[in-house]
């Protein structure tokens, strides 16, 4: 079945500090990858999408993933957290086949910033 | 465009109670998906559509959900009984043609069940 799995349930960090959050998928086949936040009382928000190219996606708020197909990873990554980054962060997949998709979505990560 | 919008914003009732939940998507978007987010379950997916036509609805937790799409423009979730087990946030998110892009999701509707 196809999955999608989130190892950090909740990471706490210092701001200035560098952030690594992990995503593995279980997909047979060319997958859509994504990652979302959500802030507190917000909805979900996309920071990021890789669909094809270049395996080193650049998102907003200086926010990027590395696609490791081999690894079947596709960990987001911060050089430097600010305290505004607090929020609930969630990996996502889907099959790249038309008509037959459906978004799935990992178990979600809380990132709390320390100021 | 305004993004998907979703009514009410929360919504508490009292169990037994039907609620309906609504979704109005982005415009020319083809897909509209239904999901759940619980403290305990994360983010599920209930429900998609495709042109309003119900594609998977393996998510559905029980017969006391169903979700129609009458036009392109609007979407309801429906839950007659409510229960408590029910009370969650629920969102719904839309899609152009699916393949090269992202879901758009709504606000969410905090239904709480009491």
């Amino acid at each position: 079945a196809q999955s999608v799995s989130q190892h950090n349930h909740h990471v706490i960090l210092s701001e200035a500090a560098s952030l690594e959050l992990g995503c593995n998928y279980s997909y047979g086949g060319t997958v859509n990858l994504f990652w979302y936040v959500q802030y507190p009382g917000q909805h979900l928000q996309l920071l990021l999408k890789y669909f094809s190219g270049d395996p080193l996606v650049k998102g907003i708020k200086g926010f990027e993933a590395e696609f490791i197909k081999s690894k079947f990873s596709f960990n987001l990554r911060k050089p430097s957290v600010q305290w505004s980054d607090t929020a609930e962060y969630f990996c996502a997949a889907s099959l790249r086949n038309f008509g037959n998709e459906k978004l799935t979505f990992g178990t979600g990560t809380r990132l709390t910033i320390i100021p | 465009d305004a993004g998907v919008i979703q009514s009410p914003r929360h919504e508490v009732t009292e169990m037994g109670q039907e609620v309906t939940l609504r979704c109005k998507p982005i415009s020319g978007h083809d897909y509209l998906f239904w999901y759940r987010q619980t403290m305990m379950r994360g983010l599920e997916l209930l429900i998609y559509f495709n042109n309003n036509v119900p594609i998977d609805d393996s998510g559905m937790p029980e017969d006391r959900f169903s979700a129609k799409m009458p036009n392109a423009s609007f979407s309801t979730l429906k839950i007659q009984p409510s229960e408590p087990r029910d009370s969650a946030v629920y969102f719904c998110a839309s899609s152009p043609s699916w393949g090269r892009t992202e879901a758009f999701f709504g606000q969410g509707t905090r239904l709480t069940v009491v």
